[in-house]
């Protein structure tokens, strides 16, 4: 019930095009959902976070969509870069766990 | 200091040997976790401190893996005996909250220590 499952593994687009990155959650006490991105040698750093009680939240050209019947949320990339190439991680948190439970992460590749 | 400090960024040890990474948070933050990730795999939780409370171990593996805050800043995570399936990259996070989606909600993770055990 603790897992967060994220799909796909890797992942290969065009630039200009828009990757799109899922999770899945078991938990329904889980009340907030962040993304992080990684480069190499890098620690993750905070892309964008949603809460439940909103389905999308945009910030720049990330945008978070957010199913709750469905227990699902996902990563959009509008735009996509080839700056944007690095490793994306979903996770899921809430006040009761007191920490952050990880998917499997996503490595993203923009090509020129 | 303006991020999280982890040291030493690599470490080499042979199997057997103990080890000791450091991380060092942001000033003020309550909030620290360890966190392994394994080549390809995802970020493993390790273990929790918040304040004075008792740390949450739930996610360290085995009792070779141990960690202790010093004064509520400087972390140790310290691994006995290691083995080769011990090597990964160990990242510490810091955060002001007390827990994830409370005011920023957001961690603040270091660079790493890249363990190898040979």
């Amino acid at each position: 019930q603790q897992q967060v499952k994220q799909s796909p593994q890797s992942l290969i687009v065009q630039k200009g095009g828009i990757p799109i990155i899922n999770c899945a959650y078991e938990n329904t006490a889980f009340d907030y959902f962040p993304w992080y991105q990684q480069f190499p040698g890098k620690g993750p750093a905070l892309l964008i976070a949603i809460r439940p009680d909103v389905s999308e939240k945009k910030e720049g050209r990330f945008t978070i969509s957010f199913n709750k019947s469905a227990k699902q949320f996902s990563l959009h990339i509008m735009d996509s870069q080839p700056g944007d190439s690095a490793t994306y991680f979903c996770a899921a948190g809430s006040g009761n766990t007191g920490k952050l439970i990880f998917g499997q992460g996503t490595t993203l590749q923009v090509k020129p | 200091g303006a991020g999280v400090s982890q040291s030493p960024s690599n470490k080499v040890t042979e199997k057997g040997k103990d080890v000791e990474l450091r991380c060092d948070p942001i000033s003020g933050h309550t909030a620290l976790y360890w966190y392994r990730q394994s080549l390809g795999q995802g970020l493993e939780f390790l273990i929790y401190f918040q304040g004075n409370s008792a740390p949450d171990k739930s996610g360290l593996p085995s009792d070779r893996f141990s960690a202790e805050r010093t004064g509520g800043s400087v972390s140790t995570l310290t691994i006995q005996r290691t083995q080769q399936e011990d090597s990964a990259v160990y990242l510490c996070a810091s955060s002001l909250a007390p827990s994830p989606g409370q005011g920023s909600g957001g961690y603040t993770f270091g660079s790493g220590t890249r363990l190898t055990v040979v």
